[in-house]
């Protein structure tokens, strides 16, 4: 498996309250990405970085802001939690010149 | 914007039958992945496939590309119930610093019968 962690697992916060969650890789590769997967949708881009404060939007940034001051680690912070904002979310990495992608196994995120 | 769409997005077979899930895309791409997920789990790569007319095989799944028709398929055959999951494909992208952001299609969710 690749080493990545995120954390927490599991995560219940109330509306308004800001969230961080992590994503730990021990495998120096270079991409990070932050997705969301919601039932109907499959995944969906939130950010991604392409080195050490080096980041961008995807498809569904609003929101969320993100932070890799560290090639290991890619932070996801929501400002402010919404209801909406409840889903699964999942990182991935990527090595440069490598196509596969792997998957961390995922938080659960519930804003109530 | 690139839309991925499958079809169909659930599925129940009969074990020992064939059948493919099919995966169209709007724009051009050179990257085409395929996953698959168990419930409350992680996403585990299948196939990648880079060029066109290109065919992986792993045991009962073949996934093949047509990178001028925008389409690829996920064939099944002799399915069994281990092959029960929700399938998804992902188109890549490049963007900034080369780094490729996929695009999901909604996913097929498969459940092999007895």
């Amino acid at each position: 498996d690749a080493g990545i962690t995120q954390s927490p697992r599991h995560k219940v916060t109330e509306t308004g309250t800001p969230v961080t969650l992590r994503c730990h890789q021990t495998e120096n590769h270079r991409y990070m990405y932050w997705y969301r997967q919601d039932p109907g949708h499959g995944l969906r881009l939130i950010h991604y970085s392409y080195g050490v404060k080096d980041t961008d939007k995807g498809e569904v940034s609003d929101g969320y802001s993100v932070s890799r001051s560290k090639t290991e680690d890619f932070l996801l912070t929501l400002e402010s939690a919404t209801s909406s904002q409840t889903s699964v979310y999942f990182c991935a990495i990527r090595e440069q010149g490598n196509t596969e992608a792997f998957f961390g196994q995922g938080t659960r995120l519930t804003v109530v | 914007e690139l839309k991925v769409e499958q079809n169909p997005l659930f599925l129940s077979m009969q074990e020992g039958k064939n059948y493919t899930i099919y995966c169209n895309y709007s724009t051009t791409s050179d990257r085409l992945y395929w996953y698959r997920q168990d419930p409350g789990k992680s996403l585990e790569s299948l196939f990648v496939l880079l060029s066109n007319g290109a065919v992986k095989q792993e045991g009962r799944l073949m996934a093949s590309l047509d990178t001028k028709a925008r389409l690829s398929t996920l064939h099944i055959t002799a399915a069994v119930h281990d092959l029960s999951a929700t399938y998804f494909c992902a188109v890549a992208l490049i963007s900034s610093g080369s780094a490729r952001q996929l695009t999901f299609g909604s996913g097929t969710q498969l459940t092999v019968l007895p």
